[in-house]
């Protein structure tokens, strides 16, 4: 079975400081891993992904994250916030080798930048 | 803006009503997915489609049904409204249906059961 742990609800920071946000994740095999944001009142938008290769995953707006297999993590970072970046953060992970197509998404983290 | 259209954006409805929910995917998608999202359940998978075809299940109830037509658009059918049915309800679709796909979502559509 596949599953996923934001530990935080949310993260405060200060604008220009850097940021990350938690993942953790659990799975039998070789995970696919995703990073999603939600704006107030908008639809999910995609914003990293790891399927192989490279541990380190650039996305959109200068974030990345960082694949860790051996503590189960894909945490997303930033190196310099901005009030913009204030949103819900949803982790998602998908275990390859457990027959399902669907993703299972985290509660989410709210990240508060302050100015 | 995602490319991915679903209407209507807000709803209002009574309890024992029936609403149908209307998602149209980006163009070139195949896969369409459709989410609840409340406050206290978070995200919750209700079901997918591929290209016609029902290709995952996930939390939902036998209140609730799709379909996704020929030409790729899809309907979420919520009957018998409870006021616990009251969520944010999106649409997400993919290029296909493997799982390296990432989603792209809609604006959603906001049910209030009242």
């Amino acid at each position: 079975a596949q599953s996923v742990a934001q530990p935080e609800d949310q993260v405060n920071v200060a604008e220009g400081n850097p940021l990350t946000v938690k993942c953790t994740y659990s799975v039998s095999g070789n995970p696919y891993l995703f990073w999603y944001v939600q704006y107030p009142n908008r639809g999910l938008q995609f914003l990293l992904k790891y399927i192989t290769g490279d541990n380190l995953v650039k996305g959109s707006y200068g974030f990345e994250a960082e694949f860790n297999k051996s503590q189960t993590s894909f945490h997303l970072k930033k190196p310099s916030a901005l009030v913009s970046d204030s949103a819900l953060y949803f982790c998602a992970v998908r275990d390859p080798s457990g027959g399902s197509y669907i993703p299972t998404f985290g509660r989410g983290t709210s990240l508060i930048v302050h100015p | 803006d995602s490319g991915v259209t679903q209407t209507p954006k807000h709803l209002i409805t009574a309890t024992g009503q029936r609403v149908t929910l209307r998602c149209s995917p980006r163009s070139g998608d195949l896969s369409v997915y459709w989410y609840q999202q409340s406050l206290d359940q978070g995200l919750q998978f209700l079901i997918q489609y591929y290209n016609g075809e029902e290709r995952a299940k996930g939390n939902i109830l036998e209140r609730f049904s799709a379909q996704q037509f020929p030409d790729l658009h899809s309907e979420l059918n919520l009957s018998s409204l409870e006021l616990g049915d009251s969520a944010l309800y999106f649409c997400a679709s993919s290029v296909a249906s493997g799982g390296i796909y990432e989603q792209y979502f809609g604006p959603g559509t906001r049910l209030t059961v009242t």
